[in-house]
């Protein structure tokens, strides 16, 4: 299994700020993913963050509004930019031990950002 | 493109009731299937996951799910509801995007446990 680690577990920003979300894991790890789960929601993927390689964004998330780093096999961030209340959210990081399909993903708490 | 429904949003049973949670799934290849919980205020915690063989799989907290191809289902099940099961229950389906393997999840279902 995996252990992990998001902060901050909660803010609240203002509009136009910017706030990066911390994944730290307790082992090291291929794979890792960013979902977002808005208000009532499920969960949606953001981008997958493989580690020595440019995340790869899925449909409707951008870079340049949620750039993510992976400097490392235990560590990445989320950053989400220029923020408005359309982005609170609960951001969840994830990660799985194997890129096989048949292997189950493990998440960390949740980053819960509201925007005022 | 894969999918997940769960066509319940909300349920509520009574404390020691049996559950059944739907969900159907749209997958072209073999599906590898999961149930997550997420309890308020909490992260998603694995209850289940389905990979091949044996098509009733057996959880944590006394949570099963069956897979049924031919219904395209992996409906999650408990015989005696406990208070402390009140949370919301992901089906998720493990599927492929450009750079890994990812997951599906459907809309949710919120249970709810009346004592």
């Amino acid at each position: 299994s995996a252990v992990i680690s998001q902060k901050p577990s909660r803010d609240i920003c203002q509009r136009g700020t910017s706030l990066t979300i911390q994944c730290q894991v307790d082992s090291q790890v291929t794979m890792m993913f960013w979902y977002r789960q808005q208000p009532g929601q499920s969960l949606t993927l953001i981008a997958t963050a493989n580690q020595g390689s440019e995340a790869t964004y899925e449909s409707g998330f951008v870079i340049d509004k949620f750039p993510i780093s992976r400097p490392n096999l235990t560590f990445s961030t989320l950053t989400v930019s220029n923020m408005s209340p359309e982005d609170s959210s609960i951001y969840l990081c994830s990660v799985k031990l194997q890129a096989t399909e048949n292997t189950e993903a493990f998440f960390g708490q949740g980053t819960r950002l509201t925007v005022v | 493109a894969q999918s997940v429904t769960q066509p319940d949003i909300h349920i509520t049973v009574s404390e020691g009731a049996s559950l059944e949670l739907r969900c159907n799934y749209s997958y072209g290849a073999t599906p590898y299937l999961f149930w997550y919980v997420q309890s308020p205020g909490q992260g998603l915690q694995l209850l289940l996951k389905y990979f091949s063989g044996d098509t009733l799989v057996q959880g944590i907290k006394g949570f099963e799910a069956e897979f049924k191809r031919s219904q395209s289902s992996f409906n999650l099940r408990k015989p005696s509801v406990h208070w402390s099961d009140a949370a919301e229950y992901f089906c998720a389906v493990g599927s492929d995007n450009n750079a890994g393997n990812m997951l599906t999840f459907g809309g949710g279902t919120r249970l709810m446990v009346k004592p």
